[in-house]
């Protein structure tokens, strides 16, 4: 299968502690986005990378938040003292430089802050 | 970005064919009409796209009438694997000058009923 994976697919944590997500995005996409989704509302934007530059960050992604890409494959999302409020799916999605606007996705990674 | 308006939700019976029609009053000439279908617990995938007029492919067919204020998605004769929610997005071709990120609605959550 060579779609976007991430791990892990589910991930319980306490309130306060830091939690890390990994995304693999199809070999030879070099645009590579993560989105989060609440239950009921549709995937919000929250950062992209082209290569392994972080060229826009949402407002929704708070000092708290972190993202790499460090060799401009895979990218992981970290989430440092983890709030309720964070408990959401997070999805990553990649693409193609000048097919931007179609995004393949990944199953996501589902957090749930207790 | 020009806004996109769906229905909520449908219900339809297996082996019907389903409309969603999507309205977008304020598109711009160089936005893109796309659909994307999400499953629950997976990340969207893309299904269609189109510009005027009329686009098929294996899944479903795309109607955009002269206007493009308005676009309809058609899945012919649907089973209950077709339950999902249906996000229509508009949005302009990637122009080269910076950053792209989809932007969802809450999309039309479509039950199939045997």
């Amino acid at each position: 299968d060579t779609g976007v994976s991430q791990n892990p697919r589910h991930k319980i944590t306490k309130r306060g502690q830091n939690v890390t997500f990994r995304c693999d995005p199809i070999s030879e996409h070099n645009r590579l986005y993560w989105y989060r989704q609440t239950l009921g509302q549709g995937p919000e934007f929250l950062t992209y990378f082209q290569n392994e530059a972080q060229l826009e960050k949402s407002r929704l992604l708070s000092d708290r938040f972190s993202a790499e890409r460090p060799k401009g494959s895979f990218s992981t999302l970290e989430i440092q003292r983890t709030e309720q409020g964070d408990s959401a799916m997070y999805l990553c999605a990649s693409s193609l430089v000048n097919r931007e606007e179609t995004q393949y996705f990944g199953p996501g990674t589902r957090l749930l802050v207790l | 970005l020009a806004k996109t308006t769906q229905p909520i939700s449908m219900d339809s019976y297996e082996g019907q064919e389903v409309n969603i029609t999507c309205s977008h009053n304020n598109i711009a000439t160089n936005d893109y009409i796309t659909w994307y279908q999400q499953f629950p617990s997976q990340g969207p995938r893309f299904i269609i796209q189109g510009y005027k007029t009329k686009v098929t492919n294996e899944v479903a067919s795309l109607f955009i009438p002269a206007d493009r204020k308005s676009s309809t998605l058609s899945l012919p004769r649907v089973s209950l694997s077709d339950t999902a929610v249906y996000y229509c997005l508009v949005a302009p071709t990637y122009s080269g000058a910076g950053s792209y990120q989809l932007t969802f609605g809450k999309g039309t959550k479509l039950s199939v009923i045997p």
